[in-house]
């Protein structure tokens, strides 16, 4: 079973921030966070990944909770091109490299 | 463009028969990942290998069986079609399978059992 839970669906405008939750009450200390997301009638693609601090790249930013119970993917200004499922993915030394998606957040862009 | 290549990009077969699909990864990339997308249960993991070596098993039916060969490419075989098969099929590769490892799907094969 998925260990992460995330709304169902959130709704943006174009170019406002977007800021999509992911609670993950049961992490252990050693569990990665990753994100990935798909975009309509394509795979799966990576997003970004943390284990406790902060992180950035060019697509978005990631922030992990002190207590790592909950991170937030950002995205700074959303497109058009961001509509996509998001999801949020917890990756532990005991299953090792296969994700495990859950159901993920459905984003819709509002132009 | 990922870099993965998978082929078909659409099957469409009749009950009972089987099917080959096909997975060529990133150039480098040593494990190879095979997931299942269906309607009603979303994206699950079935199977992977690294460097020819089968790593990890998910929720693989024993109708279906995969290899990865020495040039790195997979084929994932699906025997006994059931019309519950009817899915997209997604190939994933990266480089060495660990848990910071990005992984980077193909466009997928869509297979539909009539």
């Amino acid at each position: 079973d998925a260990k992460t839970t995330q709304p169902n669906s959130m709704e943006s405008n174009e170019e406002e921030p977007v800021h999509l939750p992911c609670n993950h009450s049961t992490i252990s200390g050693t569990d990665y966070i990753h994100w990935y997301r798909q975009l309509p009638s394509q795979g799966p693609e990576y997003v970004i990944h943390g284990l406790t601090s902060n992180v950035n790249n060019r697509m978005a930013s990631l922030a992990i909770a002190e207590d790592r119970k909950s991170s937030t993917l950002i995205l700074h200004r959303a497109t058009l091109r961001d509509a996509a499922v998001y999801y949020c993915i917890l990756r532990d030394s005991d299953l090792g490299g296969p994700l495990v998606f859950g159901k993920g957040t459905r984003l819709s862009v509002i132009a | 463009d990922s870099g993965v290549t998978q082929t078909p990009k659409h099957l469409i077969t009749a009950t009972g028969q089987r099917v080959t699909l096909r997975c060529s990864p990133r150039s480098g990339d040593l494990s190879v990942y095979w997931y299942q997308q269906s309607l009603d249960q979303g994206l699950q993991f079935l199977i992977q290998y690294y460097n020819g070596e089968e790593r990890a098993k998910g929720n693989i039916l024993e109708r279906f069986s995969a290899q990865q060969f020495p040039d790195l490419h997979s084929e994932l075989n699906l025997s006994s079609l059931e019309l519950g098969d009817s899915a997209l099929y997604f190939c994933a590769s990266s480089v060495d399978g660990g848990l910071t490892d990005t992984q980077y799907f193909g466009p997928g094969t869509r297979l539909t059992v009539l």
